[in-house]
């Protein structure tokens, strides 16, 4: 399948500092990237979908300000928790789609503990 | 109701057992299905895409029901390695994934 890398892995953090996130589709270009969180024994949660160019279109309750996207290129998307506070604490997963009917293929993820 | 719903599980069966997993979907204007797993504290990785006519591979069968929003995953002579969270997907405008079924299989 295609191959979507994420990074860093794994990151830890004060509170109150911002964490840049990069997601990259390695073999073809995604049109479109979904950010996605996921805590313990919990199903993922979509927290956002972006279009190549264009601004992201957030899922309800998910704060715009505090998560910025930003999806430059077709093979580059980046998440920047702002002002991160411990409760931010999670597993946060990009995924990459071609275009369509494509399936989606996830990134490794990265796990974010905020002290 | 949610628009991709699976079966709440946990499964937990013995090896070489047969188990199948369903999962429903509320738009029926939904355009392609897919199965992911994903293992724990890992990301979610394809499975295997779902057509209309059916599908296999190995010991991995899926089946669609357009009719009845309905699709299955069959899995068959299950190894200690298949234990993991399976999810349903439902492609319409977006992706949209069910909360998944978690089979363990056991010794």
């Amino acid at each position: 399948g295609a191959v979507v890398s994420q990074h860093p892995s794994r990151v830890i953090c004060k509170s109150g500092t911002s964490v840049k996130i990069e997601c990259r589709s390695l073999d073809f270009q995604a049109t479109t990237m979904f950010w996605y969180r996921q805590f313990p024994k919990q199903s993922l949660m979509l927290m956002a979908t972006s279009n190549e160019g264009s601004k992201a279109t957030y899922e309800q309750g998910v704060e715009k300000d505090k998560f910025l996207i930003n999806h430059a290129s077709l093979t580059l998307s980046t998440l920047t928790v702002t002002s991160a506070h411990p409760e931010d604490s999670s597993f946060y997963i990009c995924s990459a789609k071609a275009s369509g009917s494509m399936p989606q293929y996830f990134g490794p993820g990265t796990r974010l503990t905020v002290l | 109701r949610k628009e991709v719903e699976q079966d709440p599980g946990p499964f937990n069966v013995p090896e070489g057992a047969t188990v199948a997993f369903n999962c429903t979907y509320s738009n029926s204007a939904s355009q392609s299905f897919f199965w992911y797993r994903q293992d724990c504290r890992k990301e979610p990785k394809l499975l295997m895409s779902v057509y209309s006519s059916g599908n296999e591979d190995g010991r991995f069968t899926a089946q669609l029901n357009r009719a009845s929003q309905y699709i299955s995953l069959l899995i068959r002579d299950s190894k200690l390695s298949d234990s993991a969270t399976y999810l349903c997907v439902v492609n319409t405008n977006d992706m949209r994934f069910g909360a998944g079924t978690r089979l363990t299989v056991k010794p």
